[in-house]
């Protein structure tokens, strides 16, 4: 079992819908989450870390579930520009950080 | 922008080369991370540098080592390369050594092995 897995879509939406992603950990000794975002052929960025409690960013909202071991990804009102991979990451404590093998999202018009 | 720089952006090599590639982090961190991402794949941790010591390590051989300088950029040697090593080579910078800290990625290093 891997130790961090999403499902690799792709994801096809149109314009206007909302999206769920969501990222499953092994480890429950694990420390923070976070979700990246990456474009083809880009580095990955940072688009929000993920708390216990919940948290929000505009369109994007992200949960963390620790008794269930998984991570959510919330897409409100997709736009074009939203079509990327999407990157679960996980660390540990120290250096480890695992990151899943990406979510693939075409927003379509 | 990051603010992370890495050099080359592109680099072609044969089998059995050796390449280094390098990365300057953002003002400010003292930590670089590496990570190989293969094709259609999530990024690999390679190994952590922390004020010029290795911080940890991932399941990669001996003949990926790094190095890291006083002003905190880094260095990814390969040694004997072989066609798997194919792959894009990510550094990140953060300003700690541990778990909690956000991790700021530079724009990669195309590597392709023939």
């Amino acid at each position: 079992r891997k130790e961090v897995e999403q499902d690799p879509g792709p994801f096809n939406v149109p314009e206007g819908a909302t999206v769920a992603f969501n990222c499953t950990y092994s480890n429950s000794a694990s420390q923070s989450f976070f979700w990246y975002r990456q474009d083809c052929r880009k580095e990955p960025k940072l688009l929000m870390s993920v708390y216990s409690s919940g948290n929000e960013d505009g369109r994007f909202t992200a949960q963390l579930n620790r008794a269930s071991q998984y991570i959510s990804l919330l897409i409100r009102d997709s736009k074009l520009s939203d079509s990327a991979t999407y990157l679960c990451v996980v660390k540990t404590g120290g250096f480890k950080t695992i990151f899943g093998a990406g979510t693939r999202l075409f927003v379509k018009a | 922008e990051t603010g992370v720089t890495q050099s080359p952006t592109h680099l072609i090599k044969t089998r059995g080369q050796q390449v280094t590639l390098r990365c300057s982090s953002q003002s400010g961190h003292n930590t670089v991370s590496w990570y190989q991402q293969a094709l259609g794949q999530g990024p690999q941790f390679i190994f952590q540098y922390y004020r010029e010591e290795e911080n940890g390590r991932g399941n990669f051989p001996p003949r990926f080592s790094g190095l890291q300088f006083p002003n905190y950029s880094s260095e990814l040697n390969v040694n004997a390369l072989e066609l798997d090593d194919s792959a894009l080579y990510l550094c990140a910078s953060s300003s700690e050594g541990w778990a909690t800290d956000t991790q700021y990625f530079g724009p990669g290093t195309r590597l392709t092995v023939l």
